[in-house]
């Protein structure tokens, strides 16, 4: 299955400043590529995905950045707020489109935004 | 309100005793997913399933059963087999063949507390 990790695990930021967060993988067939956010007591949400033909995909200030050849994506979050502070995770996986692969997620990276 | 109802959102439970925890979909999604989560650990992978009457065992299977047995419908027992069921489990779908993103979507999951 594939071996998925995520870095920092821990990372805090002052307001307005920028955060990233990596995550390496290791199954080089992975053409999909996720970012969870999960707040304080709920459920994970989707907040930006990428295929594997597409290097960046931004949205306002969320943005993911794909490395194929050396296996791994990053979060990057610009002008951080406090309502950005959750732990974020990532789950690489192949995409066909049908069937249910065993989706492994990335232990999570813990965003705290100082103010 | 098309979605995922995990029911209970909290449940208590003596040693020894097996416990089902409820999951139902009305999204129309082929695959469905359960999920440990323990701080600190991230999303560990419980059981999955593609279409109904089939399943596979994921990373963390031991102690624990599901069935499929209809489409909308996915439960899972946690049994006295399982050592440390204390832990926050969260079930998942996602689209099948036509689906046009491979994005997760969370119920709000159930809190186990074996006292």
């Amino acid at each position: 299955g594939e071996n998925v990790e995520q870095h920092p695990s821990t990372l805090s930021v002052q307001e307005g400043d920028s955060a990233v967060i990596k995550c390496t993988y290791s199954d080089s067939a992975s053409n999909y590529f996720p970012w969870y956010k999960q707040e304080l007591g709920k459920r994970p949400q989707l907040i930006i995905d990428i295929r594997s033909n597409v290097g960046e995909k931004k949205d306002q200030r969320i943005a993911v950045t794909l490395n194929k050849t050396a296996k791994h994506f990053s979060l990057h979050i610009t002008e951080t707020q406090p309502e950005d502070s959750a732990v974020y995770f990532c789950a690489p996986f192949l995409y066909s489109g049908g069937g249910a692969d065993g989706l492994t997620f990335g232990k999570g990276t813990h965003l705290i935004i100082q103010p | 309100d098309g979605g995922i109802t995990q029911s209970p959102k909290y449940l208590f439970r003596k040693e020894g005793q097996n416990v089902t925890l409820s999951c139902e979909q009305n999204l129309n999604h082929d695959a469905m997913y359960w999920y440990r989560q323990d701080p600190g650990q991230g999303l560990r992978l419980i059981y999955y399933s593609q279409i109904v009457n089939d399943f596979q065992k994921g990373d963390i299977a031991e102690g624990y059963s599901v069935s499929r047995e209809k489409k909308e419908s996915f439960p899972l027992t946690v049994t006295s087999a399982q050592k440390n069921p204390t832990a926050f489990y969260l079930c998942a779908s996602r689209g099948g063949a036509g689906a046009n993103t491979g994005e997760l979507f969370f119920g709000e999951g159930s809190r186990l507390t074996v006292l």
